[in-house]
């Protein structure tokens, strides 16, 4: 299995903060990274697919980028709502396997 | 829209088997491939399996020998059985949808709003 590693694993922030997570693959995954957001209580969302990809709806401050092992999401300015547990998926090969969750809180 | 609604039992003794239903509104089920995912509490997700609407499978090699993935077009529906369960198959599961109707490489765009269930005598 590919496992995806996420860093950090949690982070403190403020509202209008330019926010960068990573995600490290164990072996190339070419660009098939999504990205998800995960509010309390809700199912996670679709951010991000195929590395750099913005899904439809989702704001312009998201971003994704990167390829083979490693990869980023960053958030220009963090808004309120952007408060989350943010998770990376690869789709290169099943088993499917999500990083472990980064929160983002308020600091 | 499409939209998409678990429903089944939310306790599960353990040694039985878990069924849950996917039903697919708003859209057709034909032409996309459907997943289920768990959460366990306060843990990350898992990917199940999945199923295209034509029948065929892909599970996790972690849980394929008590994993049965169905569809049921008629219905626009599809199903998870997971068989002989224990205290740790108790989770948030979801079911969703790829996003892109001919392949899951580009994520999953719609997502249930997730059952719990729960393993316990």
């Amino acid at each position: 299995d590919i496992q995806m590693t996420q860093s950090p694993s949690s982070l403190s922030a403020s509202v209008g903060d330019r926010v960068t997570i990573t995600c490290r693959a164990t072996q190339s995954i070419s660009s098939f990274l999504n990205w998800y957001q995960q509010t309390p209580g809700k199912a996670p969302k679709l951010l991000i697919y195929t590395a750099s990809s913005l899904q439809s709806g989702v704001p312009s401050r998201f971003s994704g980028s990167g390829s083979g092992t490693d990869f980023t999401l960053t958030i220009s300015s963090l808004r309120p709502e952007d408060f989350a547990t943010y998770y990376c998926q690869q789709s290169y090969s099943t088993p499917w396997t999500f990083g472990q969750g980064t929160k983002v809180e308020i600091k | 829209q499409v939209q998409l609604q678990e429903s089944g039992p939310g306790l599960v003794k353990p040694s039985e088997t878990l069924s849950l239903t996917c039903t697919v509104s708003g859209g057709s089920i034909t032409n996309y491939y459907w997943s289920w995912i768990r959460q366990p509490p306060g843990k990350g997700l898992e990917w199940i399996g999945y199923i295209y609407y034509s029948g065929s499978t892909n599970y996790n090699p972690s849980l394929k020998s008590r994993v049965t993935i169905s569809v049921d077009t008629s219905k626009n529906q599809f199903s998870l059985r997971l068989s002989s369960v224990t205290a740790a198959d108790t989770a948030m599961y979801y079911c969703a949808r790829c996003r892109d109707g001919s392949t899951c490489y580009y994520g999953m765009d719609v997502w249930g709003q997730g059952t719990t269930v729960t393993v316990s005598s």
